[in-house]
């Protein structure tokens, strides 16, 4: 597509329940990175794909957040047993290269992860 | 240890002045470095590379700085529509970034 897309938009969830954030790369782009950002802060690493693989994981909080990219492109990001500390917008990018990327990391609008 | 620090401001700066913001990082083998511009509840852009000669881009100008490991953004002339926040970016790890308010 012609930009990153993140779905949903919104999510509101209950503590203890189970959600996955989906993205949606720019076509051709091999890379696609993660991030959580709370207000006042800037975005969290969380972890990165290189293709299929997570070529760097080390940002992920705790093992109830897991990420796959099956096929190279759409990922999904899954959170289990959803905490309130887990609120946050959860931003999505990809580069067309990986680490190094010259032309920079391209963003979804994101999605606002809210957990009551 | 955080990988880029940044000190987060607020910087508030009239109309036409000129205002730079700093940003360290810790892993000496970085490559790849950016400034990027963050504007309320929207997603970061990407306002420039930044090489290691330094780079221009009209009032924005980039610097690198390997052997003191900090990059740079200065901002010339301010405008209105530069009040944003400024994040700095070392491969894929962002600072916290910096809110600037141009007051006319």
């Amino acid at each position: 597509g012609a930009g990153v897309s993140q779905t949903p938009s919104n999510k509101v969830t209950e503590k203890g329940k189970y959600v996955e954030l989906r993205c949606d790369p720019i076509s051709g782009h091999t890379a696609l990175y993660w991030y959580r950002q709370s207000l006042g802060q800037g975005p969290e690493f969380l972890i990165y794909f290189q293709g299929t693989g997570a070529a760097d994981d080390s940002g992920l909080p705790n093992d109830r957040f897991f990420a796959v990219r099956p096929e190279g492109s759409v990922s999904t990001l899954k959170i289990q047993r959803t905490e309130r500390g887990d609120s946050a917008v959860y931003l999505c990018a990809s580069s067309l290269t990986g680490q190094g990327a010259m032309g920079g990391y391209t963003f979804g609008s994101g999605t606002r992860l809210t957990v009551v | 240890r955080k990988e880029v620090e940044q000190d987060p401001g607020p910087f508030n700066v009239p109309e036409g002045a000129t205002v730079a913001f700093n940003c360290t990082y810790s892993n000496s083998a970085s490559q790849s470095f950016f400034w990027y511009r963050q504007d309320c509840r929207k997603e970061p852009k990407l306002l420039m590379s930044v090489y290691s000669s330094g780079n221009e881009d009209g009032r924005f100008t980039a610097q690198l700085n390997r052997a003191s490991q900090y990059i740079s953004l200065l901002i010339r002339d301010s405008k209105l529509s530069d009040s944003a926040t400024y994040l700095c970016v070392v491969e894929f790890y962002f600072g916290t970034g910096t809110s600037l308010t141009v007051i006319p």
